[in-house]
This record gives C-alpha cells, structure tokens and sequence, in this order.
C-alpha cells in the first residue's frame, strides 16, 4: 500500500483556519468512510482527533472537524491555538484488515 | 482509564530480531483489537499488522510480511511484536495502539508511549 498523499507543510496565524488534505484512491479513503486523523507533537505518541471522517473523540475541541469527499479527506483547524502546531497524519482503511497513514503534515502557527 | 505500557528501549545488531511488549489496563483485553504502528527518525507513521486478542488471529503488512510477528497473552494482557532480520533501516520508534472492536471501530483511540529500537553493529 502507498501512503497517502498529505501536504508536507501547512501554516496559519492564530485565529485563522487551515486545512490539510490526505488524498488516497478508492481502495482505502474513497471506499470506505473509515478516515481518522492523529495529532503528534515532538517526541510524543499520536493523538485521535477524528475518527470515521467527521467524528470527535470526547475531549478534542470542536475547533477541529473532519471532512471526505471522492478519494480525498480533510482536516480543518478553526480558530488555530499556538499549541495546535503539530504534526498531523491521516489513516484510512484499506480493505482486508489493513490500514494506511499519510505521509504527515507539519502545522507551523505563525 | 485506558492504559497501553510499552517494554524499555532496545539495540540490536543488523541481522537480530527484537520483541517488543505492549501490557494493556483498564479495559477487557481480550475484547479488543491491538495494533502495532512504527516511525522512523523524522519519517512518517507506517502501520504493521495487529491482532485480535479475542481469537488471536493476525494481519500484516504487506512491507513487513515474513518478518512480522505479532502475538498475545491474554493471562497477561500483553501484546507483543517480534521483528526479525533488522537492518539499520529497522531504527523506529515502535508504538503498539488499541482498536476498539466492540464499537466497530477502525481507528486508533489509545496508544502506548513507544519503544525506540537501534539497529547498529
């Protein structure tokens, strides 16, 4: 499996909005509405901040929101906060038991 | 609460294999899915394989089929990765993460604080 294709860096100041894309093809984000984004910040695990493409975890702020549409998914920050900058990475299913992460995204706030 | 403790750091000689554990708390062990998940140096997350500790039936990536084996102890409420014939490329930091099974999940809701392995003669 490929990865999937993230932008490799994003920036914003705060307040703004940004919006990272993960694009895929049919056999994993275009097939299946199984998309979850994880947060990492240095030298820390990975975070859940959404799951089946649009879902919040109880605790992750509603400034984060998820979206798909054909094989590409996405993920917005509203309102960017200094500790939004981070590390982001897309993960999709992709059939017969097996799971496929984007290539990361770097989020500098400006 | 949901708590995934990983085994200490390891080095390894190129050509050695490596077993790294992951003791679940806090939930029904055996209910669940657990996933293994690594990162190399400043590179992107790359999903292994995972195992159904309900049954202990097992997937893998197709990167690491051969070389990947992922294995439970429901006694123990351990899961564990043994990866054999490192090479220097094999450097990651290894993280093993829960699925919830139950739920019909298909993400990756607690993970465990990770394992470095050095691959270095």
């Amino acid at each position: 499996q490929s990865a999937l294709t993230q932008p490799r860096s994003v920036s914003g100041s705060p307040g703004q909005s940004v919006t990272i894309s993960c694009s895929g093809t049919s056999s994993n984000v275009g097939g299946y509405n199984f998309v979850s984004w994880y947060q990492q910040h240095p030298g820390k695990a990975p975070k859940l901040m959404i799951y089946d493409v649009t879902k919040r975890p109880s605790g992750v702020p509603d400034r984060f929101s998820g979206s798909k549409s054909g094989n590409t998914a996405s993920l917005t920050i509203s309102g960017l906060q200094a500790e939004d900058e981070a590390d982001y990475y897309c993960c999709s299913y992709a059939g017969d038991y097996s799971f496929v992460f984007g290539g990361g995204t770097k989020l500098t706030v400006l | 609460q949901v708590q995934l403790v990983q085994s200490g750091a390891e080095v390894k000689k190129p050509g050695a294999s490596v077993k790294v554990s992951c003791k679940a708390s806090g939930y029904t062990f055996t209910r669940e899915a657990m996933h293994w998940v690594r990162q190399a140096p400043g590179q992107r997350l790359e999903w292994m394989g995972w195992i159904d500790a309900r049954n202990g039936n097992t997937k893998y990536s197709q990167t690491f089929q051969g070389r990947v084996t992922i294995t439970r102890d429901t006694s123990a409420s351990t899961a564990s990765m043994e990866l054999s014939s490192l090479t220097s490329e094999d450097t990651a930091v290894y993280y093993c993460a829960r699925v919830e099974l139950t739920v019909g999940g298909y993400y990756f809701d607690y993970w465990g604080q990770g394992t470095l392995v050095t691959v270095s003669s």
